[in-house]
């Protein structure tokens, strides 16, 4: 498996929080992708970055921000983490836009 | 937004029976790729199609591109419990993301 790591692995935590999701490379690639998996709904994109300090939205980003200060870390946060936020959320990074993508373990997130 | 239809949502299959999953696009794709999520487990990069009707073989499983690059198949001859998990078609989309279709679940019971 490529070098990607996500933490924490699992988190449970309350209403109106704030909550922060670690994705750690050690690939050197430039693209980071955070998804989040519900059932019924596959894989959902919801920020990338293509670069230090260049991210984007994806399909789902309303009540999420990121940031990437390194290449090897990308950082997802929940302002203010809702129930609809329960997810199991993916870190995934590619060389290139569109190629190959591996992912990270995963993070189990449950907002009570 | 655009997406890939994969069919079926679900397959059950006895151990050695064939498995064949469906994604179907309204629009030319340029590549597929497919990926494997076992139970509890990350998407896991399978192949990726690129030219119109190929067709890729990795031991029991069998992939391929429609000769109009707008559908691909993944068929798994006599399978096994180790192929129990999620099949997931994915295309590259316009942000340099993938876009996945919501998979077909294939359980096996031995």
């Amino acid at each position: 498996d490529a070098g990607i790591t996500q933490s924490p692995r699992h988190k449970v935590t309350e209403t109106g929080t704030p909550v922060t999701l670690r994705c750690h490379q050690t690939e050197n690639h430039r693209y980071m992708y955070w998804y989040r998996q519900d059932p019924g709904h596959g894989l959902r994109l919801i920020h990338y970055s293509y670069g230090v300090k260049d991210t984007d939205k994806g399909e789902v980003s309303d009540g999420y921000s990121v940031s990437r200060s390194k290449t090897e870390d990308f950082l997802l946060t929940l302002e203010s983490a809702t129930s609809s936020q329960t997810s199991v959320y993916f870190c995934a990074i590619s060389g290139r836009g569109g190629d190959t993508q591996y992912f990270g373990p995963g993070t189990r997130l449950t907002v009570l | 937004g655009q997406q890939v239809m994969q069919i079926p949502q679900y397959q059950h299959v006895q151990e050695g029976e064939d498995f064949t999953t469906y994604c179907n696009s309204s629009t030319t794709l340029s590549n597929i790729q497919w990926y494997k999520q076992r139970p509890g487990g990350h998407p896991v990069f399978l192949i990726q199609l690129v030219k119109s009707g190929e067709v890729k073989k990795q031991k029991r499983l069998t992939f391929q591109f429609g000769e109009a690059k707008k559908n691909s198949s993944l068929h798994i001859t006599a399978t096994q419990t180790t192929d129990v998990g999620t099949y997931f078609c994915t295309y590259g989309g316009s942000q340099g993301n993938l876009i996945f279709g919501k998979g077909t679940k294939l359980s096996v019971k031995p």
